[in-house]
């Protein structure tokens, strides 16, 4: 079964860059997954920020921006402001596998 | 704009049938490059995707729930439907319809989320 790791929890210091990594139980994350990544605050619905691995949304603010960093992909957020804390998702499309679409387990960012 | 809005019964009796429908605005599900899908946040826990389909009827199903869902479209009505049999509890969530763009491979637009309590 195929599992999508992120980090449970990250906190940054409003102002700071963050990282968000998106991994695999088994083998690396390419841009042939074509991650995405979509935040959430509570009682909302998710939003898209990231597709493709780092083309970012329409309205979405420069200073989140997706990448593959080694074997996972990745979701940068340079110059946290406060409104960044909530929950953030990433997306695997694996295609003709088992299941098509896979989400990650979420990160909880904190900014404080 | 596109618009997503999910409805149906906020609370389902344990082994009754799960019934949602989502109603698409601004945009026609018959246009093409979009697969739309079903996605259920249990409370307080992350997203699972439980499956989408194409305007033409091509269905793709998690597989861990794929014995007890049915998704279906009207291009009619310009909706699609979730099914889900035998409920319990553990289908106690909160259910999200969005739109699937081929293109890119994302999540586009989402429905705002609807409630589903399963309990006697």
């Amino acid at each position: 079964q195929t599992v999508v790791t992120q980090e449970p929890s990250f906190s940054v210091s409003p102002g700071g860059t963050v990282t968000l990594t998106c991994g695999l139980s088994s083998g690396s994350v390419s841009t042939s997954y074509y991650p995405s990544w979509y935040q959430q605050t509570p009682g909302q619905a998710p939003r898209t920020l990231i597709y493709s691995t780092n083309t970012r949304s329409s309205g979405v603010p420069d200073r989140f921006s997706g990448s593959i960093l080694g074997n996972k992909a990745a979701l940068t957020i340079t110059g946290a402001q406060a409104d960044d804390e909530s929950d953030y998702y990433c997306v695997l499309y694996m295609g003709s596998g088992i299941s098509h679409v896979v989400f990650g387990g979420g990160t909880k960012l904190t900014v404080l | 704009q596109v618009q997503l809005q999910e409805s149906g019964p906020g609370l389902v009796k344990p082994s009754q049938t799960l019934s949602l429908t989502c109603t698409v605005s601004g945009g026609s599900i018959s246009s093409g490059g979009y697969y739309w899908s079903w996605i259920r946040q249990h409370p307080g826990k992350g997203l699972e995707w439980i499956g989408y389909i194409y305007y033409s009827g091509s269905t793709y199903y998690n597989p861990s729930l794929k014995s007890r869902v049915t998704i279906s479209v009207d291009t009619s009505k310009n909706q699609f439907s979730l099914k889900l049999s035998s409920v319990t509890a553990a289908d106690t969530a909160v259910y999200y319809c969005a739109r699937w763009g081929i293109f890119g491979s994302h999540f586009d637009y989402w429905g705002q989320g609807t409630l589903v309590t399963v309990s006697s």
